[in-house]
């Protein structure tokens, strides 16, 4: 199975900061990795789908990036509603793992 | 506009079974997998399986193998997900996630299904 990490486990924000949080899988997974948020009683939301392409709808203050092991998720500003938890999934190859998750909360 | 509307909350015992229902509407239902992910209290994500809704073939989560099915009513549009032989840490929310076939992200969920396993 491939496992996935991400780091920070949390972190605390302002809102307007940029946040940068990093994703890295065990092995070579290509571009096959998701990013989703998860806010507590809603369910997950896909932001971004193939490492760096933005799920419609989304707003652009989100992006990703990297290939192969690293990628990062980056909030250029980060708003009121973006107060959540973020995951990472790799879908490369089965299991499709998702990381453990990166908590953002308020400073 | 598309929807998978889950059943209701379930209190089981240890040992027993329970089975969760995932009802689709607003698209072809067999054009699109099903994915089921759950989540335990203070816990992250956790992939369960996948099912294909066109021909009925699973894939499952290693550590569950043997304790869970997935099956599919394509005359109702509903996936289900079976798990058995429950055990505490079992206790969590299901979802289920529509899963495009030539994609690999999951576009829309389900409201989720707390299962909780206490004698």
């Amino acid at each position: 199975d491939i496992q996935m990490t991400q780091s920070p486990s949390s972190l605390s924000a302002s809102v307007g900061d940029r946040v940068t949080i990093t994703c890295r899988a065990s092995q070579s997974i290509s571009s096959y990795l998701n990013w989703y948020q998860h806010k507590p009683g809603r369910v997950p939301k896909v932001l971004i789908y193939d490492a760096s392409s933005l799920q419609s709808g989304v707003p652009s203050r989100f992006s990703g990036s990297g290939s192969g092991t690293d990628f990062t998720l980056t909030i250029s500003s980060l708003q009121p509603e973006d107060f959540a938890t973020y995951y990472c999934q790799q879908t490369y190859s089965s299991p499709p793992n998702f990381g453990p998750g990166t908590k953002v909360d308020i400073k | 506009q598309v929807q998978l509307m889950q059943s209701g909350a379930e209190v089981k015992k240890p040992g027993a079974s329970v089975k969760v229902s995932c009802k689709a509407s607003g698209y072809t239902f067999i054009n699109y997998g099903i994915s089921w992910v759950r989540q335990a209290p203070g816990q992250g994500l956790e992939w369960l399986a996948w099912i294909s809704t066109y021909n009925g073939n699973t894939n499952y989560a290693p550590k569950l193998q043997g304790r869970v099915t997935m099956t599919t009513d394509t005359s109702t549009g509903t996936a289900y997900m079976e798990l058995r032989s429950l055990r505490s840490d079992d206790t969590a929310v299901y979802y289920c996630a529509r899963t495009p076939y030539s994609s690999t992200w999951y576009d829309y969920w389900g409201q989720g299904t707390l299962v909780t396993v206490s004698s």
